[in-house]
């Protein structure tokens, strides 16, 4: 049961140019949502979150779109920088529940 | 230490042994959790401690499966009679409760042979 999906396993984009990253959840009792970033052999770092009475937040470089009524949230990486490439996982929680869930992560590559 | 420090960060087991994996949360935090990578998959959540709670223990996959958390510190998760299909990369997790960032370790990549 995969209550939080990440649909596309990688995406190419040319540097400098709009990375959009999508995730999709199933679970209407989630409320707070996090982006996080995966480096190889390192752990997963903090990237950007929202709460879900937002629809955006934004920091720096990312921005995070939250549409309750599709269950979706995506990221927004512009300008896109060769640094950026990596894992990205999002992940939900939910109210009265603690823990993380997390989808199955989307490889970014950015192309000089 | 100023992040979440996990240790082995390499272990190699043979199949049938117990292993023990070692987590350091940052100092303060009340909430811990455990998750795994398996090659090419997602993060799976094993367990969750908070504070002075019962542990979420539902992700844990058998119950070879267990974890400590002492003094609201250190938690060590012990996997005993391992078998091939455990191998994956342990992460743990801590932070100052629901609704922030969980700060990751940098993994225990377990190895069964």
């Amino acid at each position: 049961d995969q209550q939080v999906k990440q649909n596309s396993p990688s995406l190419s984009v040319q540097e400098g140019r709009i990375s959009i990253l999508n995730c999709d959840y199933t679970n209407s009792m989630f409320d707070y949502f996090l982006w996080y970033k995966k480096y190889p052999a390192e752990g997963p770092t903090f990237l950007i979150s929202i709460s879900s009475i937002k629809d955006k937040n934004e920091d720096g470089r990312f921005t995070v779109f939250l549409n309750k009524s599709a269950k979706h949230l995506s990221l927004h990486i512009v300008p896109s920088q060769p640094g950026d490439s990596a894992v990205y996982f999002c992940a939900a929680s939910a109210t009265g529940a603690q823990k993380l869930v997390f989808g199955q992560g989307t490889r970014l590559t950015i192309n000089p | 230490g100023a992040g979440v420090s996990q240790s082995p960060s390499n272990k190699v087991t043979e199949k049938g042994k117990d292993v023990e994996l070692r987590c350091d949360p940052i100092s303060g935090h009340t909430a811990l959790y455990w998750y795994r990578q398996s090659l090419g998959q997602g993060l799976e959540f094993l367990i969750y401690f908070q504070g002075n709670s019962a542990p979420d223990k539902s992700g844990l996959p058998s119950d070879r499966f267990s974890a400590e958390r002492t003094g609201g510190s250190v938690s060590t998760l012990t996997i005993q009679r391992t078998q091939q299909e455990d191998s994956a990369v342990y992460l743990c997790a801590s932070s100052l409760g629901r609704r922030s960032e969980a700060f990751f370790g940098q993994g225990t990549r377990l190895t069964v042979v």
